[in-house]
């Protein structure tokens, strides 16, 4: 069964730093993989879309990569703002009727 | 705007009580989508349909009932044979190929058990 996972929580950093989030996933037959973002008490906003033919996609200050073989996908945020605080979940999925699979999320915080 | 709208924001359930969260969404989406979402876990899928009058169980159905009667519309009833129900409540929708498009995501419901 396919699992993804994630690192809890990253340390609080300064604004204006260049992060990267990590998520990794044990099946490597995925369709696509999803990033998305999490707010305290609300829904999921869809950050970025990779389909598996891809190796990346771009999005503003996002850049997410996925490396299919060995089961990562990387997330990268360039000059963090305290407004991309939040929780940052990646999904998978392989591409059948039932849905995405999830990681836990890391959350974000970003010092003023 | 296209989306998905899920109703209450909020919702009480005293024990023993059967209760009904709705999702309905306008982007003219085949699929549609029921997680749950616990503190410190991933999102959980509980039901999930392809088609209007045609669901299949996910992961943790069990206490859980669904109906598809409408493309819009795909509601969750949380029965009493739910123990724990408390948690917040995700609905999702995707095109038929969903994988291709990605899921789009409601803003959720919080159910609390009295």
């Amino acid at each position: 069964k396919q699992e993804v996972t994630q690192i809890p929580a990253a340390p609080s950093v300064p604004e204006g730093e260049n992060l990267v989030l990590n998520c990794s996933f044990t099946d490597s037959a995925i369709y696509n993989l999803q990033w998305f973002r999490q707010d305290p008490g609300k829904g999921l906003t869809s950050l970025l879309l990779i389909q598996s033919s891809q190796r990346e996609q771009t999005s503003g200050r996002l850049n997410a990569s996925l490396d299919k073989s060995s089961g990562r996908s990387t997330l990268y945020i360039a000059a963090s703002q305290p407004g991309d605080s939040a929780t940052y979940l990646c999904a998978v999925t392989g591409g059948g009727a039932d849905g995405l699979t999830f990681g836990k999320g890391t959350h974000l915080i970003i010092q003023p | 705007d296209g989306g998905i709208t899920q109703s209450p924001k909020y919702l009480f359930r005293k024990e023993g009580q059967n209760v009904t969260l709705s999702c309905e969404q306008n982007l003219n989406h085949d699929a549609m989508y029921w997680y749950r979402q616990d503190p410190g876990q991933g999102l959980r899928l509980i039901y999930y349909s392809q088609i209007v009058n045609d669901f299949q169980k996910g992961d943790i159905a069990e206490g859980y009932s669904v109906s598809r009667e409408k493309k819009e519309s795909f509601p969750l009833t949380v029965t009493s044979a739910q123990k724990n129900p408390t948690a917040f409540y995700l609905c999702a929708s995707s095109p038929i190929g969903g994988a291709n498009y990605g899921y789009t995501f409601g803003s959720g419901t919080r159910l609390t058990v009295v």
